[in-house]
């Protein structure tokens, strides 16, 4: 079964610094989708990045970027420069491909930059 | 602007009561789904749809049901509401077909049940 796991509960960092959010996962589906979700605090979920499985390149969206090392089945997300906007629950998500189109979730990230 | 729209934001309901909450989607996605949120556990699947009057189970769907009439609307109901379904309810949806389908969320429904 699908598994992803998210080790940082909370992160603190100063504004203007890069941070790296952890996610790995778990499958045994060759080809699947990897996701990542931001929640402020108005609890609506905006979608960050999206990287293959097959994707040759590390996906990058802005100041997000998703460092993907396939072999360690991990999918980091890359914060450049961080905003005092940028303060979020954070949450990493994968699909199976073959299966249910259904996406399954980390516990999430709790990030606040400090000015 | 394209939307999931949740009925309810918050909802007070006693333990027993019978409880929908409902979910409208704008974008014509066949997929549907129903996540709850709970501090720690990340959000968890109850159920999802791929199209009209169909229905699958996802990882927690002890004490809920689902309805999909029309394909714009899945609603999720409590029969018998208990303390322990106290959460935040993220309704979602997508479109068939690839793994690249991004979820489009609703803005959530605060469940509390006394």
């Amino acid at each position: 079964a699908q598994k992803i796991t998210q080790t940082q509960p909370g992160m603190f960092v100063q504004e203007k610094e890069a941070v790296t959010l952890d996610c790995t996962y778990d499958t045994s589906d060759p080809s699947y989708g990897l996701f990542w979700y931001k929640q402020p605090s108005s609890g609506e979920m905006i979608f960050l990045i999206y990287q293959g499985s097959y994707d040759q390149q590390n996906a990058t969206e802005g100041r997000y970027s998703l460092n993907f090392q396939k072999a360690r089945k991990s999918a980091n997300l890359v914060i450049s420069a961080s905003q005092l906007g940028d303060s979020a629950m954070y949450f990493c998500a994968m699909r199976e491909i073959q299966g249910a189109q259904k996406l399954v979730f980390g516990q999430g990230t709790r990030l606040t930059i400090n000015p | 602007d394209v939307k999931v729209t949740q009925s309810s934001r918050y909802l007070v309901k006693r333990t027993g009561e019978k409880v929908f909450l409902e979910c409208v989607q704008d974008m014509d996605h066949e997929n549907m789904f129903w996540y709850r949120q709970d501090p720690g556990l990340g959000l968890r699947l109850i159920y999802f749809s791929y199209d009209v009057k169909m229905k699958e189970k996802g990882d927690i769907p002890e004490g809920y049901s689902v309805s999909r009439e029309k394909k714009e609307r899945f609603s999720l109901i409590l029969e018998s509401a208990s303390t322990n379904q106290t959460s935040m309810y993220l309704c979602a949806s997508s479109l068939h077909g690839s793994g690249a389908n991004v979820l489009t969320f609703g803005a959530g429904s605060r469940l509390t049940v006394l």
